[in-house]
């Protein structure tokens, strides 16, 4: 699998969009991108995946490059319940596992 | 739906016990999956089963072993713990590790002490 890049930490104010970047330069034709976050002590949540179009869902929204060396997602009204881990996981489209790196820390700030 | 549950949710353990770890899943998921995670680290996978009847080694399967005990339920044995062994256990599921888009979702946790 692609290896992914991610800054170790990151601050966001409360109700401002928050934008967590993932570098993914050896990402080959059919890999997905994943994202998955954990919240203290909980298992790890399922927020959304693409392949290379852009991704919306209720939770957040995934925006792939064109080349698809990085992508970016952003949760649009970040709140205090949004401070987690955020994890960027890229994976093959058929029997593959998730490889989990050390994530994103993100604090979302009243 | 209780989704996917776990059993115990804290234990301690002396080096050289042996314990199971329980995990069982409400949604019809034929896979399934075992994780720990070390203090400030990601998750690294144990073992896995794709579907019933089958088990295989993740990242890190030395010291464990699975019991694919029926589509539901999937359990994990430390024979003899040893303190490295010290972690978060999650268990995972999701509907079928080769589709396309395949969703894992996971349990509360097992956090484990070995003195």
């Amino acid at each position: 699998d692609a290896k992914t890049t991610q800054p170790p930490s990151m601050d966001c104010a409360e109700g401002r969009a928050a934008n967590l970047p993932c570098n993914h330069s050896t990402i080959s034709g059919n890999e997905y991108v994943y994202w998955y976050r954990q919240i203290h002590s909980q298992g790890p949540q399922y927020i959304i995946h693409g392949l290379k179009n852009n991704e919306t869902n209720e939770m957040a929204s995934l925006i792939i490059t064109e080349d698809r060396k990085s992508s970016t997602l952003i949760l649009p009204h970040a709140t205090l319940r949004d401070t987690a881990v955020y994890y960027c996981i890229v994976r093959k489209e058929y029997g593959n596992k998730l490889v989990f790196g050390a994530g994103t820390i993100l604090r979302v700030k009243s | 739906n209780a989704g996917v549950t776990q059993t115990p949710k804290f234990q301690v353990l002396k080096t050289g016990q042996s314990m199971t770890l329980q995990c069982a899943q409400d949604m019809n998921h034929n896979s399934m999956y075992w994780y720990r995670q070390d203090p400030g680290m990601g998750l690294r996978l144990i073992y896995y089963s794709a579907s019933e009847g089958t088990t295989d080694k993740g990242e890190v399967p030395n010291g464990y072993n699975v019991s694919r005990l029926n589509k539901r339920e999937f359990s994990l044995r430390l024979e003899s713990a040893a303190p490295s062994q010290t972690s978060v256990y999650f268990c995972a599921s999701s509907e079928l590790l080769r589709l396309l888009t395949d969703t894992q979702y996971f349990g509360p946790g097992t956090r484990l002490t070995v003195l």
